[in-house]
């Protein structure tokens, strides 16, 4: 049973354009959120992360939504770079973020010059 | 200020076998969370060690064991590998308050032939 989906394996997009990630999770225990970012042959980078208290949180080029009626969080990338070409794993806790956290299975984005 | 570091970066074992990874946590962290990442799938918990002690625990059999040293730095044991326990394994580390975030070391490769 995944708790935390990314239902789009893959996503291409032009350098310059929106990249928008889509994550959905089913456990209501959940209310912290972050992305991390992943280069072949390198740990997970974090990104930005949300707290349930709140439903958008913006960091340069980066913003994350979270709707929380609808279990849904996005991460938007605005403009999209060459060097955004990654991995993009949504990962979720429970009771503030130093719990263990679920990852979805990942998104690898495309970014193309 | 170094980051996460992990040793070693690759691993060939046959079954059977014991493995031991290390882990040396960011400058100021004193919390050590272990992941395992397949291929294709998101990191899923391994366990976590604060103040020397195992203090969660995800859905890994006992072959799976670690401690955490004075200094925070933090081994990972698994005993008797199967083929199955192939994967890339991420240490993350954090302040043991709630609400910080985890960083990512770059993984250890474990191959179990």
């Amino acid at each position: 049973d995944q708790q935390v989906k990314q239902n789009s394996p893959s996503l291409s997009v032009q350098e310059g354009r929106i990249s928008i990630l889509n994550c959905d999770y089913t456990n209501s225990m959940f209310d912290y959120f972050l992305w991390y970012k992943k280069y072949p042959a390198e740990g997970p980078t974090f990104l930005i992360s949300i707290s349930s208290i709140k439903d958008k949180n913006e960091d340069g080029r980066f913003t994350v939504f979270l709707n929380k009626s609808a279990k849904h969080l996005s991460l938007h990338i605005v403009p999209s770079q060459p060097g955004d070409s990654a991995v993009y794993f949504c990962a979720a806790s429970a009771l503030g973020g130093n719990t263990p956290l679920v990852f979805g299975k990942g998104t690898r984005l495309s970014v193309i010059a | 200020d170094a980051g996460v570091t992990q040793s070693p970066t690759h691993l060939i074992k046959t079954r059977g076998q014991q493995v031991t990874l290390r882990c040396s946590p960011k400058s100021g962290h004193d919390t050590v969370s272990w992941y395992q990442q397949a291929l294709g799938q998101g990191p899923q918990f391994i366990f976590q060690y604060y103040e020397e002690e195992e203090r969660q625990r995800g859905n890994f059999p006992d072959r799976f064991s670690g401690h955490q040293f004075p200094n925070y730095s933090s081994e990972l044991n698994v005993n008797a590998l199967l083929l199955g326990d192939s994967a890339l394994y991420l240490c993350a580390s954090s302040l043991g308050g709630i609400g910080d975030t985890q960083y990512f070391g770059p993984g250890t490769r474990l191959t179990v032939l």
